[in-house]
């Protein structure tokens, strides 16, 4: 089966500026996750959607970060006004609905953001 | 708090070498533990689960064990080669009071090099 789709692929853009990315997760897949990984660390999860509601994003930066996820399937992740301790690699990352016992989440191969 | 924390934060092996991998957590309530490994420029690739009655599972040359009284996981790889040179992320899935929906907690890795 095809994996979870990411772009772009790099991004480079000044402090205030703003910045979209676009992630297409597995089909069929309900859940999908945006996370930021910022160099050296692991991942920190920015919000949670099942199909197209959101489910957790008490660590998102409301304040500058936006998603949505219409239709249930492909997602967007905007930063406006971006700073510069927002330079990190963004994560889209994928599940069937998640179960008390264990669900497996698919990874894409992340948006690496640069603002300089 | 859901801590997980990983050591050594980096490690170098000569190739055919073996090496152990730590992770301890103190997150509750505990659902599965996984280990992924992340290569340079891509997102994680899960390489083990394990949930709360399994002690030891194998992937290949990566042997996990989990002692879930002590909270401590251990990821073992044998003949190391060149391909293993990438981080490894210890993953802990807690469930929420309520709720079927789990929320994982990432360590920040180990990022492992393996030299010829």
């Amino acid at each position: 089966e095809a994996g979870v789709a990411q772009s772009p692929r790099y991004k480079i853009i000044e402090k205030r500026q703003s910045v979209a990315f676009w992630c297409n997760p597995i089909s069929g897949h309900a859940t999908l996750y945006w996370y930021q990984q910022i160099l050296g660390q692991g991942p920190k999860l920015l919000i949670q959607f099942q199909n197209n509601g959101v489910v957790d994003d008490s660590q998102l930066p409301k304040d500058r970060f936006s998603a949505e996820r219409l239709k249930g399937v492909d997602s967007t992740l905007k930063i406006q006004p971006a700073k510069l301790e927002d330079s990190a690699v963004y994560l889209c990352a994928s599940s069937h609905v998640p179960g008390a016992a264990s669900y497996e989440q698919y990874f894409g191969p992340g948006t690496r953001l640069t603002v300089t | 708090k859901n801590r997980v924390e990983q050591s050594p934060q980096s490690l170098i092996i000569l190739e055919g070498k073996n090496c152990t991998l730590q992770c301890n957590y103190t997150v509750s309530p505990f659902s599965n533990l996984r280990w992924y490994k992340q290569d340079t420029g891509r997102g994680p690739v899960s390489l083990t689960i394990m949930t709360f009655s399994e002690n030891t599972k194998s992937n290949g040359r990566y042997t996990a064990t989990l002692d879930a009284d002590t909270k401590q996981s251990s990821l073992h790889i044998t003949a190391s080669q060149l391909s293993d040179s990438a981080s490894y992320i210890c993953v802990v899935s807690a469930v929420r009071r309520g709720s079927t929906l789990g929320r994982l907690y990432f360590g920040r890795g180990t990022q492992l090099t393996v030299w010829p």
